[in-house]
């Protein structure tokens, strides 16, 4: 069956730190996505791509990248973490033409 | 700006009762509104509306669209300790996946 999967799914890691989290999906969809969920604020949206080599930043895309070298993986790297980025991160994707997300399992990232 | 709001942000309540979440809507290019269940871990798709006016219906569930007012409700009959988890609401303004969601309601069903 095809899935959506990330990891690590949990991680703790250092102020300042450089930190990448992974998420690979086998639906050969042609577009990936990353949210993070912190209470209150539902689901944001980080960053996106509709395909190899293209990415696009989202409302909350600070101190966040990605990219996108081929269909399966969307890897997002905090370049520098911060404690503000303590949060649940999941990973989605969605075949073209439709509305439909499917989510991974979701990492929960603590700054200290 | 675009944007989503749910409401109540949280409810509890009993086995048995019926509960309708709200959701409304300003968004500069509709497309889909949709409705997940996320337990402990994942979202999983409820509904997807494109319609105003047409019921989709999944066991206890319901939904229904209202274009015109810009808002959604999800409706849950009968709810069961099951029924406990957070449902977000979310719009799709491009038909591309990129979705924004509102905040979400918490149900806790209680015994």
């Amino acid at each position: 069956d095809a899935e959506i999967t990330q990891s690590p799914r949990h991680k703790i890691t250092e102020t300042g730190r450089q930190v990448t989290l992974a998420c690979h999906q086998t639906w050969n969809h042609n577009n990936m996505f990353w949210y993070r969920q912190d209470l209150g604020h539902g689901l944001r949206l980080i960053h996106y791509s509709y395909g190899v080599q293209d990415t696009n930043k989202g409302e909350v895309s600070d101190g966040y990248s990605v990219s996108r070298s081929n269909t399966e993986d969307l890897p997002l790297t905090l370049e520098s973490a911060a404690s503000s980025q303590t949060s649940v991160y999941f990973c989605a994707s969605s075949g073209s033409g439709t509305g439909e997300l499917f989510f991974g399992e979701g990492s929960r990232l603590t700054v200290l | 700006e675009d944007k989503v709001v749910q409401s109540p942000l949280s409810l509890v309540v009993h086995e048995g009762d019926t509960v309708t979440l709200n959701c409304s809507y300003e968004v500069t290019n509709f497309r889909s509104l949709l409705w997940y269940k996320q337990e402990k871990k994942a979202p999983t798709f409820l509904f997807m509306l494109t319609s105003s006016g047409i019921e989709k219906k999944s066991g206890r569930l319901s939904s229904i669209l209202d274009k015109k007012e810009l808002f959604s409700i999800l409706n849950i009959t009968a709810t069961q300790t099951g029924d406990s988890a957070i449902y977000l609401c979310a719009v799709d303004s491009g038909n591309t996946g990129k979705l924004i969601f509102g905040q979400g309601t918490t149900l806790q069903v209680k015994p």
